[in-house]
Order: C-alpha cells, then structure tokens, then sequence
C-alpha cells in the first residue's frame, strides 16, 4: 500500500523559507505514471493547488505561487521537497502532499494523500 | 486568471438528492478538464470519490455519482445519509500541468 508522509519544522518566522519534505513509501516515485503534488488548506478555508513534479524533475506550479515556490525531487531517497520563500502568515496552513494520475484514459486526479503536516508562520 | 466556482454551502434532508456544482469564472467545463472530486472531514486529508468526470474511486458508494451538467461538472448524491455531511472540492485539469481547486461546498445534511 502506497503511503505519503510530509515533515517539516512545524513553525518558521516570516520572511524565512518554509521547507517541508514527503517521503514516499510502498511504491517508486521513479514512475512514468505520477506527478507529486503538493496541496495546503489555510485554517478553516479551502484546499489550494501548490504544485506538481515529475520524477525527471520536470515542475508544475499554481501561477498565483510560482514566484516563491520551488518543488524538487531526490529519487534516491524516494522523496520530494517544496521550499515556499519569503513566508508570510498566510503561508500559515495545512500542508499535503499527494500522487496525481498522470498517464491513461483516466487522469489527473490525487489518488493517494499524506495525513498532512501543519506549518505556521510566526514570530 | 481563472477560477474555478463551487456553491459555498448546500443543504439536504437525509435521504434527499443533491446536486453540487464545478464551473469555471470563463468557460465551460468539459470532460476535457477531467473533473474530479474529493471529500474533506474535519481533521481528515481529503478522500478521492469521482474522477475523470464520473468514475467512482475504489470503495465510494454508488450514491455518489459525476457528470457534467450544462456548463459545469457535478457531483450527485442520491439518498444523502447524515456521514455525507463534509466538504466536498472538486479539481479541474487546466492543461499544461496545472491543476486547480475549487472553493469547496460545505454540505449539510438536516
């Protein structure tokens, strides 16, 4: 069974770099068929698209964040990291990461979920 | 910059049938978006019920049921029970690699 697991510091400062990491195991990141995502939810609102990587490294990124993201993968290690620059409270919230269906009839969905990591912005 | 609209909340008796809403702020949406949707409990990451427009994922009752509907996706639920009561978001494909949430329906059921 494929499972996701995201770590990260919990809280950063704003203005620092929020980095957080999802480890992939019960499967190879190293597919053709994936792309790896990472989805976040602010407190009490909605769910919000970050980005996506393919295991070529190959990135995809939600235009409203591409300035202060940057996701990357470590085949080796069978994870993907995301670094989100110059952190604000809004950068406060939930942060998953996701497979999305990538290949065939039927695609682009997230199929599988981490449990989540809470990252907050303060001082 | 598009966005992609969902009602923000909807309500349904138990048993009753519900029909939530995927559209974009431009256009129309087709099977081409590969419209899928996912339901959310409170402390829970989300769960994957309809994909690709209308194919349930493993284990998601029949009740729950996509089609495109007019201009927009749309998630039915047919004799709604009181554990449907959740968030519901729907995801768009909107090419070149990039995927976008809905706003997300909180539905009650009462």
């Amino acid at each position: 069974q494929l499972q996701l697991q995201e770590s990260g510091p919990g809280l950063v400062k704003p203005s620092e770099t929020l980095s957080l990491t999802c480890t992939v195991s019960g499967g190879s990141i190293s597919s053709s068929s994936y792309f790896w995502g990472w989805i976040r939810q602010p407190p009490g609102k909605g769910l919000e698209w970050i980005g996506n990587i393919y295991y070529s490294g190959s990135t995809f990124y939600n235009p409203s964040l591409k300035s202060r993201v940057t996701i990357s993968v470590d085949t080796s290690k069978n994870q993907f990291s995301l670094k989100v620059t110059s952190v604000t409270a809004a950068d406060t919230a939930m942060y998953y990461c996701a497979r999305q269906i990538r290949t065939g009839s039927s695609k682009y969905y997230f199929d599988y979920w981490g449990q989540g990591t809470l990252l907050t912005v303060s001082s | 910059q598009t966005v992609v609209t969902q009602e923000p909340s909807f309500s349904v008796s138990p048993g009753g049938t519900v029909t939530l809403t995927c559209g974009l702020s431009s256009g129309s949406v087709s099977t081409s978006y590969y419209p899928s949707w996912y339901q959310q409990t409170p402390g829970q990451p989300p769960r994957t019920l309809i994909y690709s427009t209308n194919t349930r994922s493993s284990g998601v009752p029949d009740r729950f049921s996509g089609s495109i509907l007019g201009n927009k996706a749309a998630l039915t639920i047919t004799g709604a029970q009181a554990d449907d009561e959740s968030d519901y978001y729907c995801v768009l494909y909107m090419g070149s690699g990039i995927s976008l949430f809905g706003g997300g329906t909180k539905l009650t059921v009462l």
